[in-house]
Protein backbone atom coordinates (compact mmCIF):
# COMPACT_ATOMS: atom_id res chain seq x y z
CA UNK A 1 0.00 0.00 0.00
CA UNK A 2 1.22 3.46 -0.75
CA UNK A 3 2.08 5.58 2.22
CA UNK A 4 1.85 9.14 2.16
CA UNK A 5 2.91 10.66 6.04
CA UNK A 6 2.78 14.37 7.59
CA UNK A 7 4.70 15.97 9.84
CA UNK A 8 1.82 16.79 12.07
CA UNK A 9 -2.15 16.06 12.65
CA UNK A 10 -2.25 19.48 13.77
CA UNK A 11 -0.23 22.80 14.55
CA UNK A 12 -0.63 26.20 16.14
CA UNK A 13 1.14 29.01 15.02
CA UNK A 14 2.12 32.76 15.45
CA UNK A 15 1.79 35.23 12.69
CA UNK A 16 5.24 35.97 11.55
CA UNK A 17 6.50 32.13 12.65
CA UNK A 18 8.20 30.18 9.74
CA UNK A 19 6.25 27.34 9.48
CA UNK A 20 7.30 23.82 8.03
CA UNK A 21 5.35 20.95 7.00
CA UNK A 22 6.81 18.06 6.14
CA UNK A 23 5.59 14.76 3.56
CA UNK A 24 7.11 11.75 3.15
CA UNK A 25 6.03 8.89 0.71
CA UNK A 26 7.67 4.90 0.61
CA UNK A 27 6.05 4.11 -2.73
CA UNK A 28 9.35 5.88 -4.86
CA UNK A 29 6.73 8.27 -6.86
CA UNK A 30 7.83 10.82 -9.02
CA UNK A 31 5.14 13.56 -8.50
CA UNK A 32 4.31 15.33 -4.81
CA UNK A 33 2.09 18.03 -4.26
CA UNK A 34 1.24 20.52 -2.00
CA UNK A 35 -2.37 21.36 -1.72
CA UNK A 36 -4.50 23.68 0.75
CA UNK A 37 -8.37 22.66 1.68
CA UNK A 38 -10.78 25.26 3.07
CA UNK A 39 -14.79 24.77 3.19
CA UNK A 40 -15.99 25.74 0.20
CA UNK A 41 -13.07 26.31 -1.98
CA UNK A 42 -12.33 22.21 -2.63
CA UNK A 43 -8.40 22.04 -3.12
CA UNK A 44 -6.01 24.51 -4.27
CA UNK A 45 -2.68 23.01 -5.63
CA UNK A 46 0.35 25.15 -3.64
CA UNK A 47 3.03 23.59 -5.08
CA UNK A 48 3.87 20.42 -6.76
CA UNK A 49 7.15 18.81 -7.96
CA UNK A 50 7.79 16.23 -10.54
CA UNK A 51 10.97 15.25 -9.72
CA UNK A 52 13.94 15.80 -6.83
CA UNK A 53 15.34 19.49 -6.66
CA UNK A 54 12.35 20.36 -9.01
CA UNK A 55 9.39 22.78 -8.07
CA UNK A 56 6.51 24.11 -9.88
CA UNK A 57 4.21 27.12 -8.62
CA UNK A 58 0.80 25.97 -8.58
CA UNK A 59 -2.60 28.16 -8.51
CA UNK A 60 -1.77 30.23 -5.15
CA UNK A 61 1.98 29.96 -4.28
CA UNK A 62 2.40 33.35 -2.54
CA UNK A 63 3.43 33.13 0.93
CA UNK A 64 4.60 29.66 0.17
CA UNK A 65 7.63 27.97 -0.49
CA UNK A 66 8.43 24.58 -0.79
CA UNK A 67 11.92 22.14 -0.75
CA UNK A 68 12.72 18.37 -2.30
CA UNK A 69 15.54 17.80 -1.67
CA UNK A 70 15.25 13.78 -1.97
CA UNK A 71 12.79 11.66 -3.66
CA UNK A 72 10.66 11.20 -1.09
CA UNK A 73 10.12 14.00 0.94
CA UNK A 74 8.71 17.53 0.06
CA UNK A 75 8.58 20.39 2.43
CA UNK A 76 6.25 23.08 2.22
CA UNK A 77 7.34 26.32 4.29
CA UNK A 78 5.55 29.31 5.01
CA UNK A 79 7.96 32.09 5.40
CA UNK A 80 5.96 34.03 7.77
CA UNK A 81 2.78 32.90 8.45
CA UNK A 82 -0.36 34.68 8.37
CA UNK A 83 -4.38 34.24 10.11
CA UNK A 84 -5.54 33.97 6.14
CA UNK A 85 -3.27 30.70 5.75
CA UNK A 86 -5.06 29.06 8.64
CA UNK A 87 -5.89 25.59 7.00
CA UNK A 88 -6.26 22.31 6.20
CA UNK A 89 -2.82 21.33 4.11
CA UNK A 90 -2.95 17.97 2.15
CA UNK A 91 0.32 16.49 0.67
CA UNK A 92 -0.31 14.17 -2.29
CA UNK A 93 2.11 11.82 -4.47
CA UNK A 94 1.71 10.04 -7.63
CA UNK A 95 3.95 8.04 -10.37
CA UNK A 96 4.86 9.63 -13.44
CA UNK A 97 1.30 9.83 -14.52
CA UNK A 98 0.17 12.31 -11.93
CA UNK A 99 -3.49 11.13 -11.96
CA UNK A 100 -4.08 8.74 -9.11
CA UNK A 101 -2.99 10.57 -6.26
CA UNK A 102 -2.36 9.36 -3.12
CA UNK A 103 -3.22 11.81 -0.37
CA UNK A 104 -1.26 12.16 2.99
CA UNK A 105 -3.40 12.32 6.51
CA UNK A 106 -3.58 16.27 6.60
CA UNK A 107 -2.11 18.92 8.75
CA UNK A 108 -4.62 21.29 10.30
CA UNK A 109 -3.08 24.61 10.88
CA UNK A 110 -4.08 27.50 13.15
CA UNK A 111 -2.34 30.76 12.73
CA UNK A 112 -2.59 33.18 15.96
CA UNK B 1 -10.30 30.04 -15.30
CA UNK B 2 -10.33 26.34 -16.02
CA UNK B 3 -13.41 25.53 -13.95
CA UNK B 4 -15.33 22.13 -11.99
CA UNK B 5 -18.56 23.15 -10.28
CA UNK B 6 -20.39 20.65 -8.36
CA UNK B 7 -23.47 21.08 -5.88
CA UNK B 8 -22.10 21.13 -2.75
CA UNK B 9 -25.12 19.58 -1.74
CA UNK B 10 -25.68 17.97 1.13
CA UNK B 11 -27.58 15.29 -1.36
CA UNK B 12 -29.87 12.92 1.18
CA UNK B 13 -30.55 9.75 0.08
CA UNK B 14 -32.51 6.70 1.54
CA UNK B 15 -30.44 3.68 2.46
CA UNK B 16 -30.72 1.14 -1.00
CA UNK B 17 -31.82 4.09 -3.40
CA UNK B 18 -29.19 5.19 -6.06
CA UNK B 19 -26.74 8.49 -5.24
CA UNK B 20 -26.26 10.52 -8.17
CA UNK B 21 -23.47 13.17 -7.95
CA UNK B 22 -23.35 15.02 -10.93
CA UNK B 23 -19.74 17.92 -11.97
CA UNK B 24 -19.34 19.74 -15.04
CA UNK B 25 -16.16 21.43 -16.61
CA UNK B 26 -14.99 24.05 -18.72
CA UNK B 27 -12.15 22.81 -20.25
CA UNK B 28 -12.92 21.31 -23.26
CA UNK B 29 -9.71 19.75 -23.55
CA UNK B 30 -9.46 17.72 -20.52
CA UNK B 31 -8.67 13.83 -20.92
CA UNK B 32 -9.26 12.17 -17.16
CA UNK B 33 -11.75 12.53 -15.10
CA UNK B 34 -11.68 11.42 -11.26
CA UNK B 35 -14.14 10.98 -8.34
CA UNK B 36 -12.64 10.98 -4.72
CA UNK B 37 -14.21 10.58 -1.45
CA UNK B 38 -13.55 12.00 1.30
CA UNK B 39 -14.96 11.09 4.84
CA UNK B 40 -14.86 14.22 7.26
CA UNK B 41 -12.00 14.81 8.80
CA UNK B 42 -10.03 12.54 6.52
CA UNK B 43 -7.93 12.89 3.28
CA UNK B 44 -9.08 12.05 0.18
CA UNK B 45 -9.15 8.66 -1.43
CA UNK B 46 -9.70 7.78 -5.00
CA UNK B 47 -12.68 5.61 -6.03
CA UNK B 48 -13.09 5.59 -9.94
CA UNK B 49 -11.66 7.47 -12.93
CA UNK B 50 -12.93 7.64 -16.48
CA UNK B 51 -11.39 8.44 -19.77
CA UNK B 52 -14.31 8.09 -22.80
CA UNK B 53 -17.52 8.67 -22.95
CA UNK B 54 -20.24 6.50 -21.84
CA UNK B 55 -20.48 4.46 -18.50
CA UNK B 56 -17.53 2.75 -16.46
CA UNK B 57 -19.14 0.33 -13.79
CA UNK B 58 -16.63 -0.84 -10.68
CA UNK B 59 -18.78 -2.25 -8.07
CA UNK B 60 -22.03 -0.16 -6.44
CA UNK B 61 -20.16 2.69 -8.62
CA UNK B 62 -20.79 4.07 -12.18
CA UNK B 63 -18.98 6.99 -13.68
CA UNK B 64 -20.72 8.41 -16.67
CA UNK B 65 -18.80 11.03 -19.08
CA UNK B 66 -20.31 13.06 -21.69
CA UNK B 67 -17.60 15.42 -23.33
CA UNK B 68 -19.87 16.93 -25.91
CA UNK B 69 -22.18 18.51 -22.56
CA UNK B 70 -19.15 18.43 -20.63
CA UNK B 71 -20.04 16.62 -17.96
CA UNK B 72 -19.46 13.67 -15.79
CA UNK B 73 -21.57 11.85 -12.91
CA UNK B 74 -21.28 9.12 -10.21
CA UNK B 75 -24.05 6.62 -10.11
CA UNK B 76 -23.84 4.93 -6.28
CA UNK B 77 -26.46 1.70 -6.39
CA UNK B 78 -28.02 0.40 -2.96
CA UNK B 79 -26.64 3.44 -1.09
CA UNK B 80 -24.97 2.48 2.23
CA UNK B 81 -25.00 4.61 5.43
CA UNK B 82 -21.24 4.37 4.51
CA UNK B 83 -21.02 6.19 1.31
CA UNK B 84 -22.09 9.40 3.74
CA UNK B 85 -19.08 11.48 2.83
CA UNK B 86 -18.01 14.27 0.56
CA UNK B 87 -17.29 13.26 -3.14
CA UNK B 88 -14.72 15.51 -5.21
CA UNK B 89 -14.56 15.44 -8.56
CA UNK B 90 -11.31 15.76 -9.98
CA UNK B 91 -10.25 16.55 -13.82
CA UNK B 92 -7.23 16.55 -15.71
CA UNK B 93 -7.06 19.89 -17.82
CA UNK B 94 -5.47 20.76 -21.26
CA UNK B 95 -2.10 21.78 -18.94
CA UNK B 96 -2.47 18.16 -17.78
CA UNK B 97 -3.09 19.52 -14.21
CA UNK B 98 -5.65 18.22 -11.66
CA UNK B 99 -8.37 20.16 -11.40
CA UNK B 100 -11.05 20.11 -8.13
CA UNK B 101 -14.53 20.74 -7.57
CA UNK B 102 -15.49 21.55 -4.39
CA UNK B 103 -17.32 18.74 -3.38
CA UNK B 104 -21.00 17.31 -2.77
CA UNK B 105 -21.44 16.34 0.55
CA UNK B 106 -23.62 12.80 0.19
CA UNK B 107 -25.57 11.76 3.08
CA UNK B 108 -27.19 8.67 2.77
CA UNK B 109 -30.43 8.06 5.79
CA UNK B 110 -31.14 4.87 7.49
Amino acid sequence: DVKVTQSSRYLVKRTGEKVFLECVQDMDHENMFWYRQDPGLGLRLIYFSYDVKMKEKGDIPEGYSVSREKKERFSLILESASTNQTSMYLCASSEANPETQYFGPGTRLLVL
Amino acid sequence: QKEVEQNSGPLSVPEGAIASLNCTYSDRGSQSFFWYRQYSGKSPELIMFIYSNGDKEDGRFTAQLNKASQYVSLLIRDSQPSDSATYLCAVKGSNYQLIWGAGTKLIIKP
